[in-house]
């Protein structure tokens, strides 16, 4: 069965810092993984998306992805973290062809100043 | 309307009574999604429509809780004899189909609590 697994519920940074939110994957087949991000008080957004076309995904806000099919995983990173970056993280991944996506647990990202 | 719309924003019920929670998805999408997120938790699949096939509903916690989605547009989630652990903010998304790469749309959802 396809599944995502994000490792740290909560992950807290220095803004200026490296953002490293980690996502490892479970799929018999070729996935499609997704980061989504909920700011406070509002709905979840998509930050990017992989669908086999390049390895490195650049998303908006200066996040990027890198889907690494030997570690099973798709971390998002970002090199400067800014305090607007404080909010949720969700990775997803879409099963087969029916569209469904199943969300991992998500990842509290944290910045102080 | 420009984006997924849900109704209630908020609705307080008491435990035993049934609450029925509401999204209009974007003109034009046929796929359309339901996920519970828990205080503190991820978000849980409920239920997934897409087109005239038949829904998905493996993810349904218990015959309490059923959907309906008329043709391609509004879709209703029910929660008969509420539970206090039902008390969740529900969330609705569409998409453009099963040919879509899988964004999905969420609306803002709707915060259940069940007193």
């Amino acid at each position: 069965a396809q599944s995502v697994t994000q490792l740290g519920s909560h992950v807290s940074v220095s803004e200026g810092a490296l953002v490293l939110l980690r996502c490892n994957y479970s799929s018999s087949v070729p996935p499609y993984l997704f980061w989504y991000v909920q700011y406070p008080n509002q709905g979840l957004q998509l930050l990017l998306k992989y669908t086999s076309a390049a390895t490195l995904v650049k998303g908006i806000n200066g996040f990027e992805a890198e889907f690494k099919k030997s570690e099973t995983s798709f971390h998002l990173t970002k090199p400067s973290a800014h305090m607007s970056d404080a909010a949720e993280y969700f990775c997803a991944v879409k099963l087969g062809n029916t569209g469904k996506l199943i969300f991992g647990q998500g990842t509290t990202l944290q910045v102080k100043p | 309307g420009a984006g997924v719309s849900q109704s209630p924003s908020n609705k307080v019920t008491e435990k035993g009574k049934d609450v029925e929670l509401r999204c209009d998805p974007i003109s034009g999408h046929t796929a359309l999604y339901w996920y519970r997120q828990r205080l503190g938790q991820g978000l849980e699949f409920l239920i997934y429509f897409q087109g005239n096939s038949a829904p998905d509903k493996s993810g349904l916690p218990s015959d309490r809780f059923s959907a309906e989605r008329t043709g391609e547009s509004v879709s209703t989630l029910t929660i008969q004899r509420t539970q206090q652990e039902d008390s969740a903010v529900y969330l609705c998304a569409s998409s453009p189909g099963r040919s879509n790469t899988g964004e999905l749309f969420f609306g803002e959802g709707s915060r259940l609590t069940v007193l």
